[in-house]
């Protein structure tokens, strides 16, 4: 099975504090993804990332930054916390695309719910 | 980004079939139709996906219409633990995004 784990579950952070969010996908994905859950909004894109080094800006990348060093590992980093930045935040992970354009599937972790006081 | 439109909510009693609506009038013709559901404090997880024909798995059938502009995710006998977010998604061909909306939130009663 596929295993997206985050490195927690609750995370409770004063303003201004840097947070780090981690994510680590077991099954060679190149594919990496961080999205915010927010009541009303749904799942939103922050950045994402299809291969070592590489990033791309999502939806609502202001305020973020991210890693990814290794290709199972991808981080997300919030410079200096604010409280509009408490939120659940979830990581993903999909293989490639297939050749010919098939579709592919996103893995998706427990999620961190982030409370910035 | 390519739009869907579900139902805020819906019920459904326990082991009875379940249909969940979405609308995609928007979806081009290579834009493949995904179904992810989200359990209570956990992260979304895939349920089914289809392009132009009928698909079922293990999980769920999924109904496309033939102009493809709407999808039907079908549970055919719901059980308490099917209780969740579930979203429908348009995927495109090329780029790296799922756009996922707000969803329906599928209560079951007992």
């Amino acid at each position: 099975d596929v295993k997206v784990t985050q490195s927690s579950r609750y995370l409770v952070k004063r303003t201004g504090e840097k947070v780090f969010l981690e994510c680590v996908q077991d099954m060679d994905h190149e594919n990496m993804f961080w999205y915010r859950q927010d009541p009303g909004l749904g799942l939103r894109l922050i950045y994402f990332s299809y291969d070592v080094k590489m990033k791309e800006k999502g939806d609502i990348p202001e305020g973020y930054s991210v890693s990814r060093e290794k290709k199972e590992r991808f981080s997300l980093i919030l410079e200096s916390a604010s409280t509009n930045q408490t939120s659940m935040y979830l990581c993903a992970s999909s293989p490639p695309r297939l050749a010919g354009g098939r579709t592919d599937t996103q893995y998706f972790g427990p999620g961190t719910r982030l409370t910035v006081l | 980004d390519a739009k869907t439109t579900q139902p805020n909510s819906m019920e459904s009693n326990e082991e009875e079939p379940v249909h969940l609506p979405c609308n995609h009038s928007t979806i081009s013709g290579t834009d493949y139709i995904h179904w992810y559901r989200q359990l209570p404090s956990q992260g979304p997880e895939y349920v089914i996906h289809g392009l132009t024909s009928n698909v079922n798995n293990r999980m769920a059938s999924l109904a496309i219409a033939e102009d493809r502009k709407s999808s039907t995710l079908i549970l055919h006998r719901a059980t308490l633990r099917d209780a969740a977010v579930y979203y429908c998604i348009l995927r495109r061909p090329t780029g790296n995004q799922f756009y996922f909306g707000t969803g329906t939130s599928l209560t079951v009663i007992p």
